[in-house]
């Protein structure tokens, strides 16, 4: 166990649905990072948050947004889905910026139909 | 463009084999890299990590890689692997602060 929860663990939805993903960190940590796992585009990064702010962009559609509370949990929205948005959608989190390593959460499957 | 390359893609063993994963990447500087594991059903788990020091680390259960800077290369080494170690591996440079750049992944099968 990582200390990284993600909730839910299942998801299965229709096309041009929105859904809500929720991260909550390791105690402590206050980076959040969200990755997405899917058969044709492997494992890639979407976007990381510290302490609120986002820090960093990486392959993350525009129909899709996230934020992060001043709890430090996370949320992941995506919008308008599709049926290649079907994937694993990772949560991690790590103590700062720095050269910390990132610790994962056990990631929400969805599937839309 | 920043990229990370695994040669195998599915690698299939019998119980006591050596292993070894290769992994390069594509870019210079400063970069930390990782190994992380994925079991059947699980999430990803660190397997070991490199940020300065001795090139040759140790991780947990046995793994071991080694850091190679003149060849961009991190390759993942077990002496002898057992069937609990099926699973995917994943290598992971990371350049800068946060994200982490992960490789297609190898798959490994181990046959008791």
């Amino acid at each position: 166990d990582s200390g990284v929860t993600q909730t839910p663990k299942h998801l299965i939805t229709a096309t041009g649905q929105r859904v809500t993903l929720r991260c909550s960190p390791r105690s402590g940590d206050l980076s959040v990072y969200w990755y997405q796992q899917s058969l044709d585009q492997g494992l890639q990064f979407l976007i990381h948050y510290y302490n609120g702010e986002e820090r960093a962009k990486g392959n993350i559609l525009e129909r899709f947004s996230a934020q992060q509370f001043p709890d430090l949990h996370s949320e992941l929205n995506l919008s308008s889905l599709e049926l290649g948005d079907s994937a694993l959608y990772f949560c991690a989190s790590s103590a700062g910026t720095g050269s910390n390593e990132q610790f994962f959460g056990p990631g929400t499957r969805l599937t839309v139909l | 463009a920043q990229s990370v390359s695994q040669h195998n893609h599915h690698v299939i063993l019998s119980e006591a084999a050596s292993l070894e994963l290769g992994c390069n990447y594509s870019y210079g500087g400063t970069v930390n890299l990782f190994w992380y594991v994925q079991y059947p059903g699980q999430h990803l788990q660190l397997l070991l990590k490199y940020f300065s020091g001795d090139p040759l680390v140790k991780g947990i259960k046995g793994f071991e890689a080694e850091f190679i800077k003149s060849k961009f290369s991190f390759n993942l080494r077990k002496p002898s692997v057992q069937w609990s170690d099926t699973a995917e591996y994943f290598c992971a440079p990371r350049r800068g602060y946060n994200k982490l750049i992960f490789g297609a992944g190898t798959r490994l099968a181990v046959h008791p």
